[in-house]
């Protein structure tokens, strides 16, 4: 199995909403990620998880809030999100934990906040 | 930190035709270069990488090139087809502990039928 699964696809929210973005993924891997990708953009990360621990956050706002339940998911939990947070949210995993490996994507979430 | 540079932002050959998208990086310690495909609407995937040990790979249409002295390398795909239009990131990864892929701005390739 070298997927990484993503739930929702596709999400609308209001701006006082809770929601959550879950991922999961089988391949034993030990990092995982979270990035967001604004249209004709490059993925920009978020945060990384390394054996369960969260290892960088890169100065997300907290409306923004990750959690690894266990070593294959992965939440993301959103709280009265703005507008400008519409985006893809992809998640990723790599192997080990030096991070310098491949990492796979999950197929994303389109979160549009209204 | 590392910073990646993507040139050109947009690419358009003719089918059958070679396409060559160009990277430089900054950080000399970074030794895991991947590319990824992303068509419209869908995920980034993995279509080759190269690590800092070897200086050209090859998968059938497909090469990368490695040039550590200059601090740069290169995507190359041989006779293209429509199906190899999507956009195209590089990216970068330094071996100093806990820091993961530094991508590029990406290169739109449109390859014309």
């Amino acid at each position: 199995d070298t997927e990484v699964t993503q739930t929702p696809k596709h999400l609308v929210m209001g701006m006082t909403n809770k929601k959550s973005l879950k991922c999961e993924q089988h391949m034993g891997h030990r990092a995982m990620y979270w990035y967001k990708q604004k249209a004709k953009k490059p993925p920009e990360l978020m945060f990384v998880y390394s054996y369960e621990k969260l290892s960088i956050n890169e100065s997300v706002p907290s409306r923004f809030s990750p959690e690894c339940p266990n070593s294959s998911l992965l939440n993301l939990h959103l709280h009265a999100l703005q507008p400008e947070d519409s985006a893809l949210y992809l998640c990723a995993s790599s192997q080990g934990d030096s991070l310098n490996t491949e990492a796979f994507f999950g197929q994303g979430t389109r979160l549009t906040v209204v | 930190g590392e910073n990646v540079e993507q040139h050109p932002s947009t690419l358009s050959v003719q089918e059958g035709d070679s396409a060559v998208i160009k990277c430089t990086y900054s950080d000399s310690a970074s030794n895991y270069f991947p590319w990824y495909k992303q068509e419209l609407g869908k995920r980034p995937q993995l279509i080759i990488d190269i690590r800092s040990n070897v200086g050209e790979k090859k998968d059938q249409r497909i090469a990368v090139t490695l040039n550590k002295t200059a601090k740069h390398f290169s995507l190359h795909i041989t006779e293209t087809q429509p199906e190899d239009s999507a956009v195209y990131f590089c990216a970068a990864s330094p071996n100093s502990g806990n820091t993961p892929l530094v991508f590029g701005k990406g290169t739109r390739l449109s390859v014309i039928a």
